[in-house]
């Protein structure tokens, strides 16, 4: 089946700091990835829509100058959390649908493993 | 706008048990449905899905039935085992390329 890696798949840092989370799809090409968040024993917020070669789209409540998404390829998309706070740790998950040429009715997603940011 | 709704966990099993998770949706048009699990400390792994109306999505033991008049998509397994334990989403989809919507989870423990 399509594979979706992230990396890293936990990080702390320290107050203040940015952190780069990327999210792959490893044996197929992805025009739209989504990034997900979870806090604990919670559900996924869906966070944003990232769109290879034009701008993300954010959800509403969700601050795009702090969380900017980037979708460099068809492969790649990253999540860079800027300025983090203790606030912003949580459990990041992407996820992504191979390209069918618009022919295909079939939604699968598939999830990255997630990544686990602690802010101190 | 679309929407899951799953009963509130957390629900605890003995080990053999039967298992159902009940999921409502709302949704326009005809929707993709999907369980996902998620084990502690990990992501969300596709465990079934149904793409239309009266389909049976099963694996590992689990199934569940599309029931386009009842807007219902539940799980169910008829014996579960401890390596069950873990968070189950119900989620739906409405094409291709949007996210999916997810219910808020149900934690089941199963206990020997």
């Amino acid at each position: 089946g399509a594979v979706v890696s992230q990396h890293p798949s936990w990080v702390i840092c320290k107050s203040g700091t940015s952190v780069k989370i990327e999210c792959r799809s490893l044996d197929f090409q992805a025009t739209t990835m989504f990034w997900y968040r979870q806090f604990p024993k919670q559900s996924l917020m869906l966070m944003a829509t990232s769109n290879e070669g034009s701008k993300a789209t954010y959800e509403q409540g969700v601050e795009k100058d702090k969380f900017l998404i980037n979708h460099a390829s068809l492969t790649l998309s990253t999540l860079t959390v800027t300025s983090a706070h203790p606030e912003d740790s949580s459990f990041y998950i992407c996820s992504a649908s191979p390209d069918s040429g618009g022919h295909s009715s079939y939604n699968e997603q598939f999830f990255g493993p997630g990544t686990r940011l602690t802010v101190l | 706008g679309n929407s899951v709704t799953q009963m509130e966990g957390p629900v605890t099993l003995s080990e053999e048990a039967f298992l159902t998770i009940n999921c409502t949706y709302t949704a326009t048009g005809y929707p993709s449905l999907f369980w996902y699990v998620q084990y502690p400390g990990e992501g969300l792994q596709l465990l079934l899905k149904a793409t239309k109306a009266d389909d049976k999505g099963s694996n590992k033991g689990f199934e569940a039935t599309y029931r386009k008049e009842t807007t219902s998509f539940h799980l169910e397994k008829g014996s579960v085992q401890v390596s069950d334990s873990a968070v189950y989403f119900c989620a739906l989809s409405d094409r291709g390329n949007t996210p999916l919507v997810f219910g808020k989870g149900t934690r089941l423990s199963v206990i020997a």
